[in-house]
């Protein structure tokens, strides 16, 4: 059964603190893997990852995959309160099937 | 404001009735998708529509079905409604297949 784990599941920092949170998956026929990041309502999408070993930026936050160790990293720079969220991951395979993690829930502190 | 709609923004019902959630995508938006998330369960994928076509199904139960109309509004019927049925549901929606995907502010159900 296909899967996709996160770590850790929560997370305190301070503002200006570097974070990074892991996602693996088990995805059949996997295809690419998403990140969104989930504040009070609806998760709003940050990357999606296809090709190993190819950083994507956007601003502070950067994300890569490894399609041979089956992991993605998330990674956010000198964090501010704004970026307190649950961080979701999901495999996504070539049928458009969706598994979703846990999510981490980052709480940033002033 | 993703430009995604969904109606209602509440509903409370009792079990074993049927409830229909509905979904206006962004304008020109041809897919669209729908997510379960519950406190147990996480986020979890239903089932997909593209151009009217169903085109991925997940963990969605017998009991729920859905479909897009030809002006790409959707719905998700939920029906012999159970308990464990209580949970926000999402719709999303994206141009076409394999692009980003923009979410509904979702359908808070709640089955007494």
């Amino acid at each position: 059964e296909d899967k996709v784990v996160q770590s850790p599941l929560s997370l305190v920092v301070h503002e200006g603190d570097t974070v990074t949170l892991n996602c693996s998956y088990e995805v059949t026929n996997f295809r690419s893997l998403l990140w969104y990041k989930q504040e009070k309502k609806a998760p709003t999408f940050l990357f999606m990852l296809t090709s190993s070993g190819i950083e994507k930026k956007s601003g502070r936050l950067s994300s890569i995959l490894d399609k041979k160790e089956l992991f993605s990293i998330l990674n956010i720079t000198a964090t501010q309160t704004g970026d307190s969220a649950v961080y979701l991951c999901a495999g996504v395979n070539y049928g458009q099937n969706f598994v979703f993690g846990p999510g981490t829930r980052l709480s940033v502190l002033p | 404001d993703s430009g995604v709609t969904q109606t209602p923004k509440h509903l409370i019902t009792a079990t074993g009735q049927r409830v229909t959630l509905r979904c206006s995508p962004r304008s020109g938006d041809l897919s669209v998708y729908w997510y379960q998330q519950s406190l147990d369960q996480g986020l979890q994928f239903l089932i997909q529509y593209y151009n009217g076509e169903e085109r991925a199904k997940g963990n969605i139960l017998e009991r729920f079905s859905a479909q897009q109309f030809p002006d790409l509004h959707s719905e998700l019927n939920l029906s012999s409604l159970e308990l464990g049925d209580s949970a926000l549901y999402f719709c999303a929606s994206s141009r076409h297949q394999r692009e980003t995907q923009y979410f509904g502010p979702g359908t808070r159900l709640l089955v007494l």
